[in-house]
């Protein structure tokens, strides 16, 4: 069973402050790692797609991987009201046709 | 219109009622998803058509039906369902079911909010 684990929090950040974000995966084969907000009641929007070890920066998204431990963090700089969302990280692994599982989620509260 | 598109958005129906879910996407995609998305849960895969070949089912009950007539559309036909598959079905494409690179990633629609009585 391939499973992506994310703390569902929620986790609550000041604004202006430093969001970190956290998932683990089984799969040590895995391939691709996506991070995806999503606002209640809404669908999934894609923030961020990470490939390789190492940092992605997109504006004030980071995305951080880390294959040997088998996780992928998300760093939000300057956090902002308007990030309170729920989080959700994606991960394909490895073989033949995608198979991509979304772990539970992460909360994010940013408070004014 | 542009992205992924879903129809209706919001649907209650009876145990013993038979509708569709209708996903369209305007990206030129290859791959169409549909997922389940339940309260305090994961989202659920449920289907996966690739060139309009369904490449995944995953144990889903016969009252889900899926149909993909060409590479724009998918539908989700439902019959005899029950109260517990009240959920959000989401929709979703990709460029191609490559592993790894950008065609990777998926395009959701707005999703259809269903409600069993």
């Amino acid at each position: 069973q391939k499973e992506v684990e994310q703390n569902s929090g929620p986790l609550s950040v000041p604004e202006g402050a430093i969001a970190s974000l956290n998932c683990t995966y089984s799969d040590r084969g895995s391939q691709s790692f996506f991070w995806y907000r999503q606002y209640s009641g809404k669908s999934p929007e894609l923030i961020m797609f990470i490939y390789s070890n190492g940092d992605k920066e997109d504006g004030r998204f980071t995305a951080q991987l880390n294959k040997a431990s088998q996780y992928v963090s998300l760093l939000i700089r300057d956090s902002q009201p308007s990030d309170s969302a729920t989080y959700l990280c994606a991960v394909i692994f490895s073989g033949g046709y995608q198979k991509v599982t979304f772990g539970t989620g992460t909360k994010l509260q940013v408070i004014p | 219109e542009t992205g992924v598109t879903q129809t209706p958005r919001h649907l209650v129906m009876g145990m013993t009622n038979k509708k569709s879910l209708k996903c369209e996407q305007h990206l030129g995609h290859n791959a169409m998803y549909w997922y389940k998305q339940s309260a305090k849960k994961p989202l659920e895969l449920m289907f996966v058509y690739n060139f309009k070949e369904q490449t995944e089912n995953n144990s889903v009950p016969s009252r889900f039906s899926p149909e993909c007539p060409n590479s724009s559309h998918l539908f989700l036909h439902l019959h005899t369902l029950q109260p517990e598959d009240s959920a959000l079905y989401l929709c979703a494409s990709s460029q191609d079911m490559t592993s790894g690179g950008a065609g990777d990633t998926q395009y959701f629609g707005p999703g259809t909010r269903l409600t069993v009585l």
